[in-house]
């Protein structure tokens, strides 16, 4: 009865290849994210889709294409991974309940690049 | 701009000690406020958060912050520190409808 899961756990792979990471939630929320943190520890949010509509896109490579293909599902796939994409990735959901919304974490995908 | 500013990047106490972790924000308004933790390898857990109500809030395991408007700080604490508080912890302001602004984390490091 996981809140928010992601799947992998851990992901290693060599650099050029193309690779996909899975996050789903069942807390019926209609918010969705990915955030990336650094090997400092530092998170940053990439993107936040809402009802399957992107609504926030930081300054973040366009070799990263989130898809929604509905509420409970964010997926993130990466095109063509460099070295400086290997970092823990983080899925978040919340409602859209205004200002006092909380957003939910997922346990995080380690991305190793070599 | 929001943001937010953790003051110490590293923090160590003794067990039974009290735990004092330090945040001050910077916002163009009323804030919300939130202290999320990250213990080793795992995901992030909400500890609490504040939303312009009570300015002392509680959260779980025992920690508590203080809103401080004219110090624009939002202090974590607990009076007694217990092996498993050993973790990373952020210090969050919200930005917008939905978007967390995290800082940049203290490390706690408990000493038995």
């Amino acid at each position: 009865d996981t809140a928010v899961s992601q799947t992998p756990k851990y992901l290693v792979t060599q650099m050029g290849n193309d690779k996909s990471i899975k996050c789903e939630q069942n807390l019926g929320h209609d918010t969705m994210y990915w955030y990336k943190q650094d090997s400092k520890k530092f998170l940053k949010i990439m993107f936040s889709y809402n009802n399957k509509e992107l609504i926030i896109n930081e300054t973040v490579p366009n070799r990263f294409s989130p898809k929604s293909p509905d509420k409970a599902h964010l997926n993130l796939h990466i095109n063509s991974l460099e070295l400086g994409d290997s970092a823990v990735y983080f899925c978040a959901s919340s409602e859209m309940s205004g200002k006092t919304d909380t957003q939910y974490f997922g346990p995080g995908t380690r991305l190793t690049v070599l | 701009a929001q943001s937010v500013t953790q003051l110490d990047s590293h923090v160590s106490v003794s067990e039974g000690t009290p735990v004092l972790l330090r945040c001050n924000y910077s916002s163009s308004y009323s804030p919300s406020l939130f202290w999320y933790v990250q213990h080793p390898n795992k995901g992030l857990q909400l500890l609490l958060k504040y939303t312009s109500a009570a300015t002392l809030v509680k959260g779980i395991n025992g920690f508590e912050a203080e809103f401080k408007k004219s110090e624009t700080s939002f202090h974590l604490t607990k009076p007694s520190a217990h092996m498993s508080d050993a973790a990373e912890y952020f210090c969050v302001v919200r930005k917008g409808a939905q978007k967390l602004v995290f800082g940049q984390g203290t490390r706690l490091t408990i000493n038995p």
